[in-house]
C-alpha cells in the first residue's frame, strides 16, 4: 500500500519561493508505473492540478503555473518536490501530493495535504 | 483548458434518500471522467473512474454514468458517512487535468 507524506514550511512570505517535498513509502518512485503529482486546494475552493513528474525526470506542468513552477524527483530518497517562485496570497492553499497510475489520468493515492499560507 | 461545472453547489438530502450530482464538461471528453469524495480535513478519495467504474473498495450504492459532456454521480441510499464534498475531474487526452468546483452533500 503506497503512502505519501508532504513536508515543508507552513508559512511563506510574498515574493518568496514555496518549497514542498513528498516522501513515498510502500512502493518505489522508480517503478515506472506512476506519475507523481501535485494538486492544491485554496481554502473553501476546488482542486487545481499543478503538475506531475515521472521517475525519469519528465514533467508536465499546468500552463497557468508553468513560468513559476519546478517539480523534481530524487529516486535515491524516494521523494519528489515542488518549487513555486514569486508567491502571492493567491497561492495560499492545501497542497497535496498524489500518485497517478501512468496513463490512467486518475489519482488513486494521496498524501494528507499540507496547508501553506502566503503572508508577511 | 477544459472547464468542468458541477451542480448543484450544495445538495440537502435525508439519510436513506437518493442523491444525484451533475458534472458538465466544456468540451467532449468521452468517458474520461472521475469522481472523488472529500471529507473535512481529509484528502480526496477516488470513487469512480471511466465515468462509471467503481474504484477498489467503493460500495455499490455509488454509481456513475454519462459520456461526452454530461455526467452524473448517484448515491442510491445515503449513509451517514456519505455526507461530504464530491469533485469531478476530467482526464481527456493530455493534461492539464481539471476539476469541478465541488458539490457538498449535506444532511437535510
Amino acid at each position: 500500500q503506497v503512502q505519501m507524506q508532504e513536508s515543508g514550511p507552513g508559512l511563506v512570505k510574498p515574493s518568496q519561493t514555496l518549497s514542498l517535498t513528498c516522501t513515498v513509502s510502500g512502493g518505489s518512485i522508480s517503478s515506472g508505473d506512476s506519475y507523481w503529482s501535485w494538486i492544491r486546494q485554496p481554502p473553501g475552493k476546488g482542486l487545481e492540478w499543478i503538475g506531475y513528474i515521472y521517475y525519469s525526470g519528465h514533467t508536465y506542468y499546468n500552463p497557468s503555473l508553468k513560468s513559476r513552477l519546478t517539480i523534481s524527483v530524487d529516486t535515491s530518497k524516494n521523494q519528489f518536490s515542488l518549487k513555486l517562485t514569486s508567491v502571492t496570497a493567491a497561492d495560499t492553499a492545501v497542497y497535496y501530493c498524489a500518485r497517478e497510475q501512468r496513463g490512467s489520468g486518475t489519482l488513486g493515492y494521496w498524501g494528507q495535504g499540507t496547508l501553506v499560507t502566503v503572508s508577511s | 483548458e477544459i472547464v468542468m461545472t458541477q451542480s448543484p453547489a450544495t445538495l440537502s438530502v435525508s439519510p436513506g434518500e437518493r442523491a444525484t450530482l451533475s458534472c458538465r464538461a466544456s468540451q467532449r471528453i468521452g468517458i474520461n471522467l472521475a469522481w472523488y469524495q472529500q471529507k473535512p480535513g481529509q484528502a480526496p478519495r477516488l470513487l469512480i473512474y471511466g465515468a462509471s467504474t467503481r474504484a477498489t473498495g467503493i460500495p455499490a450504492r455509488f454509481s456513475g454514468s454519462g459520456s461526452g459532456t454530461e455526467f452524473s454521480l448517484t448515491i442510491s441510499s445515503l449513509q451517514s458517512e456519505d455526507f461530504a464534498v464530491y469533485h469531478c475531474q476530467q482526464y481527456n487526452t493530455r493534461p492539464p487535468w481539471t476539476f469541478g468546483q465541488g458539490t457538498k452533500v449535506e444532511i437535510k
